[in-house]
């Protein structure tokens, strides 16, 4: 899988847009890119994927440079309950049995 | 819908003693998958299940570790002979295709 680098961490004010970086310059064709959360004493979260177009759900939109070399995670109103590590991925297409691979992430702190 | 869930939250051990480990996957998921992850550590690769193929258990660490699957459904991972470098959080994924969800974990203590 390609390498991804994201900053250590970042904070934010509670009611304001969070807004997470993510750098992925080796990434293949094939890749998709994938965002994860874990809240502290919780299982990973998934938030949300995406392959070259922008994507929003319930949680989160996933902006996507046009040449795929970095991704930025939203959050639009960020909470109290969104502080938490965020991770960057990127999977190839068809990996379903591949085991998943955390870097470091990103602590995102959300102040009152 | 009802998500991945693990069972018992909690679970403190003595160093010899033989655990079990219960995972419930999200209906209908192919697709499951251990990991364990030490605190502070990231997530260590476990075992994984697809349908009726062989698991993939390349990950387990030790021939005290075991894991099944019965129905295709409910997995279980069993230490053998607990060590305190077995105290983590085991946690457990499925998937139906690349999207894994993860249960809350099963937190672990080896006295």
């Amino acid at each position: 899988d390609a390498k991804t680098t994201q900053p250590p961490s970042m904070d934010c004010a509670e009611g304001r847009a969070a807004n997470l970086p993510c750098n992925h310059s080796t990434i293949s064709g094939n890749e998709y890119v994938y965002w994860y959360r874990q809240i502290h004493s919780q299982g990973p979260q998934y938030i949300i994927h995406g392959l070259k177009n922008n994507e929003t759900n319930e949680m989160a939109s996933l902006i996507i440079t046009e040449d795929r070399k970095s991704s930025t995670l939203i959050l639009p109103h960020a909470t109290l309950r969104d502080t938490a590590v965020y991770y960057c991925i990127v999977r190839p297409l068809g990996t379903s049995g591949s085991r998943l691979t955390f870097g470091e992430g990103t602590q995102l702190t959300v102040n009152p | 819908g009802a998500g991945v869930s693990q069972s018992p939250s909690n679970k403190v051990t003595e160093k010899g003693k033989d655990v079990e480990l219960r995972c419930d996957p999200i209906s209908g998921h192919t697709a499951l998958y251990w990991y364990r992850q030490s605190l502070g550590q990231g997530l260590e690769f476990l075992i994984y299940f697809q349908g009726n193929s062989a698991p993939d258990k390349s990950g387990l660490p030790s021939d005290r570790f075991s894991a099944e699957r019965t129905g295709g459904s409910v997995s279980t991972l069993t230490i053998q002979r607990t060590q305190q470098e077995d105290s983590a959080v085991y946690l457990c994924a499925s998937s139906l295709r690349e999207t894994q969800y993860f249960g809350p974990g099963t937190r672990l203590l080896v006295l």
